[in-house]
């Protein structure tokens, strides 16, 4: 019920194109949705996040889609970019107390 | 720039010998958070700090580890008796005042354990 889980697990992508990823979650008590971007060696770093009293929130390029129902959310990077190139994780916490639970993440590829 | 710093970023060991890692917040925040990250998976909460006070630890963190946060600055996460599947990325991330959902990752210190 403390999972998240997250797919794909590698996704290419053409420069210009639209990425899609998914998460779904079991437990109903998680109130915070981030998504977090991540390049080798480095830290993960806050992409953009959501709350469950909205279904979709866009910053720029990026846009999550919430889907309370069904219990899943997606990010989707418009036109991607070569530079979009990392690892992205999902994740979900309750209460906000930072305690995260990740999804496996996702490796993006995009093809110049 | 996150405003966390970790030290040593590398670190190679044998197994059974203790090591030690530092986190530094750029300031003094409420919370902070240790986190760890193996290879091709996302990082697991270990444990985290109010202050100087410890409110949660995983169960993850076994009694070869141990977390510390003295005058609410800096925090040191120790592993006694390292063995083979403590090889990790150890993250360590601070909260922000007023939105403690949101974490600000250190860029992590790579723990090799022989």
């Amino acid at each position: 019920q403390q999972q998240v889980k997250q797919s794909p697990q590698s996704l290419i992508v053409q420069k210009g194109g639209i990425s899609i990823i998914n998460c779904a979650y079991e437990n109903t008590a998680f109130d915070y949705f981030p998504w977090y971007q991540q390049f080798p060696g480095k830290g993960p770093a806050l992409l953009i996040a959501i709350r469950p009293d909205v279904s979709e929130k866009k910053e720029g390029r990026f846009t999550i889609s919430f889907n309370k129902s069904a219990k899943q959310f997606s990010l989707h990077i418009m036109d991607s970019q070569p530079g979009d190139s990392a690892t992205y994780f999902c994740a979900a916490e309750r209460n906000q107390g930072g305690k995260l639970i990740f999804g496996q993440g996702t490796e993006l590829s995009v093809k110049p | 720039d996150t405003g966390v710093s970790q030290n040593p970023r590398h670190k190679i060991t044998k197994r059974g010998q203790n090591v030690t890692f530092r986190c530094d917040p750029i300031s003094e925040h409420n919370r902070l958070y240790w986190y760890r990250q193996t290879l091709g998976q996302g990082p697991e909460f270990l444990t985290y700090f109010q202050n100087e006070a410890q409110l949660e630890k995983s169960r993850l963190l076994s009694d070869r580890f141990s977390a510390e946060r003295p005058k609410g600055s800096f925090s040191t996460l120790e592993i006694q008796r390292t063995e083979q599947g403590d090889s990790a990325m150890y993250l360590c991330a601070r909260g922000t005042s007023g939105r403690p959902g949101e974490l600000f990752f250190g860029e992590g210190s790579r723990l090799t354990v022989l």
